[in-house]
């Protein structure tokens, strides 16, 4: 079965600092990765996916997250946190032999302080 | 273009009553995901819908059914409802044509049982 762990509940960082919000995944096959960020009240966006290639994913708002094979890990980072990217993060995974449903680990709140 | 809509936002319902909420996808996306978000447990995945069809399904009891309409617009019925039932509920559209698609999220219909 596939499965998603993000080990962190909370990260904080200060603005101007990097930051990483961790993500490992178990799946059998190729894993299609994801994160999306939720603000207060609103749905999910999508932020970057990793699907092949290249294992250094950019996406939105700065976002950038490093597909590890080895270390079946996929963790978000950003070179310089903003006030703005306090957020709740997602990690998901969708796999062929899931029957491509997408699973969802339990978030990691991002707090950035000014 | 519009996005992702579910109605209504907020619901309060009863011990024991049954609820329907509602999801319009983005126009062209045929697939339509549920799931279940709280404090604790993170988003649970419910079931995804494509063209008519329940492609997958999570570990929710009977009681948690849907059903996605020609128009591709789903609807989810929770019946018997319990405390535990009481969530943020999110929608999630996607082209469905393959594995890489990303998922757009609705704003979510907030349900309290009481």
């Amino acid at each position: 079965a596939q499965s998603v762990a993000q080990p962190e509940d909370q990260v904080n960082v200060a603005e101007g600092n990097p930051l990483t919000v961790k993500c490992t995944y178990s799946v059998s096959g190729n894993p299609y990765l994801f994160w999306y960020v939720q603000y207060p009240n609103r749905g999910l966006q999508f932020l970057l996916k990793y699907i092949t290639g290249d294992n250094l994913v950019k996406g939105s708002y700065g976002f950038e997250a490093e597909f590890n094979k080895s270390q079946t890990s996929f963790h978000l980072k950003k070179p310089s946190a903003l006030v703005s990217d306090s957020a709740l993060y997602f990690c998901a995974v969708r796999a062929l032999t899931g029957g491509f449903k997408t699973i969802f680990g339990a978030g990691t709140r991002l707090f950035v302080k000014a | 273009k519009a996005g992702v809509t579910q109605t209504p936002r907020y619901l309060i319902k009863t011990r024991g009553q049954q609820v329907t909420l509602s999801c319009s996808p983005i126009s062209g996306h045929r697939s339509v995901s549920w799931y279940q978000q709280t404090p604790g447990q993170g988003l649970q995945f419910l079931f995804e819908y494509f063209s008519e069809t329940q492609r997958n399904k999570g570990n929710f009891p009977g009681r948690f059914s849907g059903r996605q309409f020609s128009n591709s617009r789903s609807e989810m019925n929770v019946s018997t409802l319990e405390l535990g039932d009481s969530a943020l509920y999110l929608c999630a559209s996607s082209l469905g044509l393959g594995e890489v698609t990303e998922a757009f999220f609705g704003q979510g219909t907030r349900l309290t049982v009481v």
